[in-house]
Parts: C-alpha cells; structure tokens; sequence
C-alpha cells in the first residue's frame, strides 16, 4: 500500500519562509513531487526529487530523505500569490498517489 | 500550445444518467490519466493510460469506464451516474516512461450528480 501525510493548513505572513512536511509509506519508492493548485484550478507541477538532498527552484525548494521517508517543499519570501493548496505525491511507475495537501494561507 | 484541454466545463447529471468526458493534448505524451478530486482530499487516480489503445485501472475505477482510441484523446465515460460521483475531474498527460512524475492537467470538468 502507499499513503502520504501532510498538516492540512499552515499560515505565514508575506516575506516569511514556510516549510510543508510529508511523510510517506510506499511499497515501492520512485520519488516525491510536490503540486500547487489554486483555489479552483488545475494542479500545476512545482519540483521532483529522485534522490536525497535538496532541489532549488527560485524562491521555492524541496527536499528528501529516503532512509526517513520523509520530504518536505521550502517556500520563501512569501508572497499572497502563493495562497494554494500544496500536494506532494509519489508512487509506482508512471502512477501517482497524493496526499490530502496542505492550504498555506498568506497574510499581510 | 493548448496544453490539456478538457470538455465539458460543467455539468448536472440525475441519478442513472450516463455522459463522457473527453480529454485532448496537444504535447504528444504517452501517458494519460483520470483523477477525481473531492472536497479536502487530493486527487485519487480512476483509469490512466500509458499508451493508443491501452488502459488501466487506478485506485478508484468503479463506475468508470476509458478509452484511448487516439494517442492525443482519452475519454471518461460514466455509464449510470450515482450522487457519490459528484466531483470534480482532472485529466493530465505525461511523458514516457520515468518521467510520470511530472504530469500536466487540464482545467477540470466539475459534474454534480442530482
């Protein structure tokens, strides 16, 4: 079997910094990717790690521990527009599980 | 590029009513998936296809019936809709294979089952 956990909300203040933990438990393990959907909109792929260690991109970065099962997605210098729900996924080849995801609101 | 487009938008369906969805991308993927997404919850995979002419069952196939006649084309079909199929449903294509990590959805078609 295989499930994911992640909190379901998190609040932050614009300019700060946010962590979004997930843990996980697969049968098989091909990597972690996180997604960012805005309220009534289509998931949209944000980052992808394969092998431990930390993946930058931009003001946002992910990171894996295998041996933990465990990752987490690292967001800066916040901004409202990152108001989203945030989901991080994995699974077989091909064949994506996600987890519930996590609302981060944003304020002023 | 259009990207994943999906038909319809919307729609109202009563209980034992039967509709298709119709998927289309424009990116020459190999791969095509349906997802179901309910309030508070991620999205949970119904069919996915990794080929023209093949399909697969997801975590959540019954009640759902797909086809893939054309690589570019995945189609959802609900042959007698139930209220517990009240949902919204995102298609997504991706690459071939090991690269199913990243996937591109569509817009999403939100049906409400009366």
């Amino acid at each position: 079997g295989q499930s994911l956990e992640q909190p379901s909300e998190v609040t932050a203040v614009e300019g700060a910094i946010v962590q979004i933990n997930c843990t996980y438990q697969t049968s098989g393990f091909y990597g972690l990717s996180w997604y960012q959907q805005h309220d009534g909109g289509a998931p949209t792929f944000l980052s992808y790690n394969a092998l431990d260690g930390l993946e930058e991109t931009g003001r946002f970065s992910s990171f894996l521990s295998r041996s933990d099962s465990y990752g987490y997605l690292l967001l800066q210098e916040l901004q409202m527009k990152d108001s989203a729900s945030y989901f991080c996924a994995s699974g077989g080849y091909n064949k994506l599980i996600f987890g519930a995801g996590t609302r981060l609101a944003v304020h002023p | 590029n259009a990207g994943v487009t999906q038909t319809p938008k919307f729609r109202v369906l009563k209980t034992g009513q039967s509709m298709t969805l119709l998927c289309a991308q424009d990116m020459n993927h190999e791969y095509m998936y349906w997802y179901r997404q309910d309030p508070g919850m991620g999205l949970r995979l119904i069919h996915y296809s990794v080929g023209e002419g093949t399909t697969a069952k997801g975590e959540v196939p019954d009640g759902y019936n797909v086809s893939r006649l054309k690589k570019q084309n995945f189609l959802l079909g609900l042959e007698s809709a139930a209220p517990s199929q009240t949902s919204v449903y995102f298609c997504a294509s991706s690459y071939g294979s090991g690269r199913g990590h990243e996937q591109f959805f569509g817009p999403g078609t939100r049906l409400t089952v009366l």
